[in-house]
């Protein structure tokens, strides 16, 4: 089945700074790529999605880069805040209506 | 504004004990699904619903069963709790592919004892 790699899990930053976190799907079928943050003690939520032909998207701080031959997606975000802490996710989306997510990335900013 | 629910946001209960985890959303969404999130090990689907009285197994099933007599409302029930089950358990739903963003619940931190 599908399975989706992501690597940091671990990543402390200084502010200002950029991050960027990588993921690596098995599914070649998946053609949706969500990002979600969730902020301590909250909820996931999601802050960025990129479709599969659409290479790269941008939100402001946030950008999403996807390389579909690779079967591989990240997140970037520049200008690093105290308020991008959090635990970040990413996932895939086979062709059926369930996502997969990545284990998860602790993003540390660090003043 | 989208609003998923879940019945309690903290839950204690004794090991044997049937307990029942109930979300529910607002937004006509086809899809419901029950995750449990532990340190480590991110997100891992339980079960998930596309339609009423609809329910597929996710990836760690064992232990848990589910139903859903309306389209609005997915319940999670664990038949006899044990100590592993122990966990933060969200909730969440989604319309059909492919706008098929999923929307969580506050989620409900279980310790069983």
């Amino acid at each position: 089945g599908e399975n989706v790699e992501q690597h940091p899990s671990t990543l402390s930053v200084q502010e200002g700074d950029s991050a960027v976190i990588k993921c690596t799907y098995s599914d070649s079928a998946s053609n949706y790529f969500p990002w979600y943050k969730q902020e301590l003690g909250k909820r996931p939520q999601l802050i960025i999605d990129i479709r599969s032909n659409v290479g790269e998207k941008k939100d402001q701080r946030i950008a999403v880069t996807l390389n579909k031959t690779a079967k591989h997606f990240s997140l970037h975000i520049t200008e690093t805040q105290p308020e991008d802490s959090a635990v970040y996710f990413c996932a895939a989306t086979p062709p059926v209506d369930k996502i997969i997510f990545g284990k998860g990335t602790r993003l540390h900013i660090l003043p | 504004d989208v609003k998923v629910t879940q019945s309690s946001r903290y839950l204690v209960k004794r090991t044997g004990e049937k307990v029942f985890l109930e979300c529910v959303q607002d937004m006509d969404h086809e899809n419901m699904f029950w995750y449990r999130q532990d340190p480590g090990l991110g997100l891992r689907l339980i079960y998930f619903s596309y339609d009423v009285k609809m329910k597929e197994k996710g990836d760690i099933p064992e232990g848990y069963s589910v139903s859903r007599e309306k389209k609005e409302r997915f319940s999670l029930i664990l038949e006899s709790a044990s100590t592993n089950q122990t966990s933060m358990y969200l909730c969440a739903s989604s319309q059909r592919r492919p706008f098929n963003e999923q929307f969580f619940g506050p989620g409900t931190r279980l310790t069983v004892l």
